[in-house]
């Protein structure tokens, strides 16, 4: 089966602008989280959709932050404005609800970059 | 509040050499997952093992070991005869354990970079 995809892979924009990631997650994978790193720290959890419905947004930085999950599928997650702190590779993940062991499947991540 | 504690940043040993990455958490919860994710220069996080609080047993799977102590709150990752392709860098990480299963929130740690010299 395919992964998770992510996309764009690399997004150099300057502050003030808007960027939109977007997550397509594994066929069937009811579950799909969010999390960011930033350069040199932990990755931390930003939230988790189930299907459509957001479960827990506690980890979102702040209200520059939006993520939509429409019709339960693919996933975006749009910054605007942008701030140089933003900068951070952002990771997505999916699993299944019930079944099998329930790790989550990480995509390759998107590398923003806020100059 | 959940952390994890990787203390090691960077390590890096001689292509079979064993090595053994340290991992430290912290939960208040009883019951808890714990996990290992590899990242290749690829960029991806690909799972290696999910442990259950409960189960202490040390667990094997050809070259790769995992020691889980709950007395120290360490699960802690070998690699026996390691070789070139294990560099990457490896996130320890942890999660509560919630009643509908799949949603489970990552702690994670700040990853530990390993370097296999050939």
């Amino acid at each position: 089966e395919a992964g998770v995809t992510q996309f764009p892979s690399h997004s150099v924009i300057e502050k003030g602008q808007t960027v939109t990631l977007r997550c397509d997650p594994i066929s069937g994978h009811d579950n799909l989280y969010w999390y960011r790193r930033v350069m040199g720290k932990e990755i931390k959890f930003l939230l988790h959709f189930v299907k459509e419905s957001k479960q827990d947004e506690s980890g979102m930085p702040n209200n520059r932050f939006l993520a939509e999950r429409t019709g339960g599928t693919y996933s975006t997650l749009k910054v605007q404005p942008a701030e140089l702190e933003d900068s951070g590779v952002y990771f997505c993940a999916s699993s299944r609800s019930s079944g099998g062991t329930y790790e989550q499947y990480f995509g390759p991540g998107t590398r923003l970059t806020v100059t | 509040a959940q952390k994890v504690t990787q203390a090691q940043t960077e390590i890096s040993v001689v292509e079979k050499e064993d090595v053994t990455l340290d991992c430290v958490y912290e939960t208040r919860d009883t019951t808890y997952y714990l996990f290992w994710y590899k990242q290749p220069p690829s960029g991806e996080l690909v799972f290696l093992i999910r442990r259950n609080s409960f189960d202490e047993q040390n667990e094997i799977s050809g070259r790769y070991s995992w020691n889980f102590q709950k007395s120290t709150s360490s699960f802690n990752f070998t690699i026996t005869a390691s070789q070139v392709v294990d560099s990457a860098v490896y996130f320890c990480a942890l999660s509560e354990a919630v009643l509908n299963f799949g949603n489970e929130k990552l702690t994670f740690g700040t990853g530990t970079r390993l370097t296999i010299i050939p």
